[in-house]
């Protein structure tokens, strides 16, 4: 069955970086689009971006673009998202999330299976 | 970036009842919304993609219809599982999500 299985959880002081992993499993790893969806307590979920492992071509939320960088890892089916100068507010739960796509090139947008989420505290 | 707003934040029933979630888009997204639920401790679960096409596991009491920029998710007859909180999500334009429903007893 498809499992998408996360890194475990992180505690980082202000101004670090984290990198997360997430373990594709149970599927054709460059079929589907891998994104990342973090969801921050009391808020809504937010798209931070996403990696096509076929062709390793990323795209990234402007809220993030000049903090966070999506890399794969296609001999072990990983992806990673990194991200830094880490402040309170990125204290969130983070989700890897796999999307369809056409031919493996066409993102469809929607998520139709989740990794189990990684814990990120970031306090002094 | 689109925002999505979802009706009502909150929402008591009971099983049996039918529930309607509203979704409101800033600006058209065409058909393209996803609804999700969520239970405590876990992650989201897909329900409808394309705005009405029932992802393949979902019980058939879950519909979704609309277009453009007013969506809704109706539940025929609450079950005990049902009880979570609903997401909608835009993929017109990079992906947004609504702040979700939470429905309770």
């Amino acid at each position: 069955q498809v499992q998408l299985v996360q890194s475990g959880a992180e505690l980082k002081k202000p101004g670090a970086s984290v990198r997360l992993s997430c373990e594709a499993s149970g599927y054709t790893f460059n079929a589907y689009v891998l994104h990342w969806v973090r969801q921050a307590p009391g808020q809504r979920l937010e798209c931070m971006g996403w990696i096509n492992p076929a062709s390793g071509k990323t795209r990234y939320s402007e809220k993030f673009q000049a903090r966070v960088t999506i890399t794969r890892d296609t001999s072990a089916n990983l992806v990673y998202m990194e991200l830094s100068s880490l402040t309170s507010e990125d204290t969130a739960l983070y989700y890897c999330a796999r999307a369809p796509t056409i031919s493996g090139v066409v993102n469809l947008g929607y998520f139709d299976n989740w990794g189990q989420g990684t814990l990120v505290a970031v306090s002094s | 970036d689109i925002q999505m707003t979802q009706s009502p934040s909150n929402l008591s029933a009971s099983v049996g009842d039918r529930v309607t979630i509203t979704c409101r888009a800033s600006e058209s997204v065409g058909k393209w919304l996803a609804w999700y639920q969520q239970k405590p401790g876990q992650a989201p679960n897909l329900l409808i993609y394309k705005a009405s096409y029932l992802q393949s596991g979902v019980p058939s009491r879950f519909s979704g219809s609309g277009s453009g920029t007013e969506f809704t998710l109706t539940i025929t007859s609450l079950q005990p599982d049902d009880f979570a909180t609903y997401y909608c999500q835009q993929y017109e334009s990079f992906r947004s999500f609504g702040q979700g429903t939470k429905v309770e007893i």
